[in-house]
């Protein structure tokens, strides 16, 4: 079974950009959820999806927005990038229903945003 | 509001040393809490999930307890070898739809 794809894998910006990052979750998975890794904060949940509608959000500005496709997939958009928003984005897919072992969320390999 | 405390931030023991890492959380009434491993510059790995009804998990050398009422879980890690050197994450759900908080990691060092 494949695992969680993230595309690309790195991306270099400037100022003032937008960026549209990509994720695509493990087979049968409906829930997909973004989070923002920095070395001073740590991961900070952005949001999660689940059947395309959002089910949790973070506490990040409206800048960023994310989607889910009916296949699952997900796209998460940074819009007028600030050099802080420098990072590793994470995405995480699981089958998203309640108890059990379907809850282990299972990660990708990340995407590094640099903005310069 | 779930806040996951991970102490201290970096260990380091010797090749073959047992080995106990913390992970605490504020909020007792906690629907379940994963470990993950992460290896520099790279994503997540899952290790263990405990649901709320459980007090503990194995796979191979690694084990994990749950102490809901003293708001503390712990992953015991066995015979440790260089190779498990990497960040261990821990992170809670305080209800089946809510959101994941993590720690914010111990980073691991075992020497040969």
């Amino acid at each position: 079974k494949a695992g969680v794809t993230q595309t690309p894998r790195y991306l270099i910006k400037t100022r003032g950009q937008q960026v549209t990052l990509s994720c695509s979750p493990i087979s049968g998975h409906r829930s997909v959820s973004w989070y923002q890794q920095t070395p001073g904060q740590g991961l900070q949940f952005l949001f999660e999806y689940f059947s395309e509608t959002q089910r949790n959000k973070g506490n990040f500005p409206g800048r960023f927005s994310g989607r889910q496709f009916s296949n699952s997939r997900s796209e998460m958009n940074v819009s007028t990038l600030e050099l802080g928003d420098s990072a590793l984005y994470l995405c995480a897919s699981s089958y998203g229903t309640s108890g059990g072992y379907t809850d282990t969320q299972y990660f990708g390999p990340g995407t590094r945003l640099t903005v310069l | 509001k779930q806040e996951v405390t991970q102490i201290p931030a970096a260990l380091s023991v010797p090749e073959g040393e047992n080995l106990v890492l913390n992970c605490s959380f504020t909020d007792s009434a906690i629907y379940n809490l994963q470990w993950f491993r992460q290896d520099p510059g790279k994503g997540l790995t899952s290790l263990l999930l405990i649901q709320s009804s459980q007090r503990e998990q194995t796979s191979g050398r690694l084990n994990a307890s749950l102490d809901k009422s003293s708001g503390r879980s712990t992953l015991y890690i066995a015979a440790s070898q260089p190779g498990d050197s990497a960040t261990y994450l821990c992170a809670g759900k305080t209800g089946a739809n809510s959101k994941l908080t993590f720690g914010k990691g111990i980073t691991l060092s075992v020497r040969p």
